[in-house]
């Protein structure tokens, strides 16, 4: 089983509609939560973090279950331009040092 | 620049041929990482070095993989013998915090993409 598990999707839907991911983990010991956006072809950039209180920005809300061990991620009022993969990470502090573990991404797409 | 900076952007290889990938990230930032993005797959964790050390390549795939940064800055990824498993996206991160002080945000470089034909 992967260390973190997502959906690969692909999600196609109409702009203006919420659409909603989830993420599975599987190390209990896991400390610190992101999703990433990818754009086709380029580099992964930090979309926003991940807290057990669930925190919002703009049309995009992150939720964490420490307990069920997964994170969702919600886009209400979809954009064209919010086309792109959604990878989900994972951090542990093993013996002093990060490991950041990515999830395989879901891919999503956004027709007009 | 101001961003991570990677080098060559495209390689194509001959299978057992050595290949180095040359890495330079943010100025002043402390941690820095290696992964490997096949396509249609999330990046994998190859090596992470704080400064000059390198205290985890537990991702290395094969001994054929091989990392440094010697002077706390540039870091090379070779690869000796390459085989055609080998081809993929290998993206560099950086970031400023060290150990332990892990905000999340890794500022990736644009990666170098590996066939091997």
């Amino acid at each position: 089983r992967k260390e973190v598990e997502q959906d690969p999707g692909p999600f196609n839907v109409p702009e203006g509609a919420t659409v909603a991911f989830n993420c599975t983990y599987s190390n209990s010991a896991s400390q610190s939560f992101f999703w990433y956006r990818q754009d086709c072809r380029k580099e992964p950039k930090l979309l926003m973090s991940v807290y057990s209180s669930g925190n919002e920005d703009g049309r995009f809300t992150a939720q964490l279950n420490r307990a069920s061990q997964y994170i969702s991620l919600l886009i209400r009022d979809s954009k064209l331009s919010d086309s792109a993969t959604y990878l989900c990470v994972v951090t542990s502090l093993i013996q002093g040092a990060q490991k950041l573990v990515f999830g395989q991404g879901t891919r999503l797409t956004i027709n007009p | 620049g101001a961003g991570v900076s990677q080098s060559p952007r495209y390689k194509v290889a001959k299978r057992g041929q050595d290949v180095a990938l040359r890495c330079d990230p943010i100025s002043g930032h402390v941690s820095l990482f290696w992964y490997q993005q096949a396509l249609g797959q999330g990046p994998e964790f190859l090596t992470y070095f704080q400064n000059e050390a390198q205290l985890d390549k537990s991702g290395l795939p094969s001994d054929r993989f091989f990392a440094e940064r010697p002077e706390g800055s540039v870091s090379t990824l070779k690869i000796q013998r390459t085989q055609q498993e080998d081809s993929a996206v290998y993206l560099c991160a950086s970031s400023l915090a060290g150990r332990g002080l892990f905000t999340g945000e890794l500022f990736f470089g644009e990666g170098s993409r590996l066939t091997v034909l």
